[in-house]
């Protein structure tokens, strides 16, 4: 398995800034994801993160709201940017594909947002 | 994204009793993940499957890879306090890397 850590874990924004969430794996994973759940409901996938290129955007997101980098194995980053009330939602970054175990996924802690 | 339906969405059990829940979708799916997710935490894998038909146990967890590839079914037996949480299944596509989830059970068991 691998271990996900993410900062912050919270925070509390004003509208209009950006905030940028990021997931570090503490060993090397194919597969990175972002995904944003709210209180009580299912995780939706954002996009997946792609090392040394541009990600991959589920309906709905798009890389001005949320851009994304992934320098290596190991590390990526999701900016939310120009933030409103809507944005308030905890946001998960995940992992896939170690050497010991190829489709299981694994979640760091999640960060909840809170715009004001 | 894809949309997969659990059921049922919510569980109040006895301490002891088994519990079956199941995922559904309109999609083939490649592997087939079980989560546990606690109050402000990250949902914490349970049990992976990757093969149509196959059965895999965690403990008093068992799971299944629906033969039509488009289910997967979750069974906990003897259940206890400690099993209540919110139950997640995920799955891969035959044709992509993304994993989606599906809507949750809630369980709640009694002591």
């Amino acid at each position: 398995s691998a271990v996900i850590s993410q900062k912050p874990s919270r925070d509390i924004c004003q509208r209009g800034t950006s905030l940028t969430i990021q997931c570090q794996v503490d060993s090397q994973v194919t597969m990175m994801f972002w995904y944003r759940q709210q209180p009580g409901q299912s995780l939706t996938l954002i996009a997946t993160a792609n090392q040394g290129s541009e990600a991959t955007y589920e309906s709905g997101f798009v890389i001005d709201k949320f851009p994304i980098s992934r320098p290596n194995l190991t590390f990526s980053t999701l900016t939310v940017s120009n933030m409103s009330p809507e944005d308030s939602s905890i946001y998960l970054c995940s992992g896939a594909g170690t050497q010991s175990s190829y489709n299981e996924q694994f979640f760091g802690p999640g960060t909840r947002l809170t715009v004001l | 994204g894809q949309q997969l339906n659990q059921s049922p969405q919510s569980m109040f059990i006895q301490e002891g009793e088994d519990v079956s829940m199941n995922c559904t979708s309109s999609s083939i799916f490649n592997t087939w993940l079980w989560y546990k997710q606690d109050p402000g935490e990250g949902p914490v894998l349970l049990i992976a499957l990757y093969k149509a038909g196959e059965l895999t146990s965690n403990g008093r967890l068992t799971a299944q890879f629906g033969i039509t590839r488009k289910d997967s079914f979750l069974n906990i037996s003897a259940s206890i306090p400690s099993d209540v949480g919110i139950y997640f299944c995920a799955g891969q596509l035959r044709n992509g890397n993304q994993f989606y989830f599906g809507t949750g059970t809630s369980l709640t068991v009694i002591p």
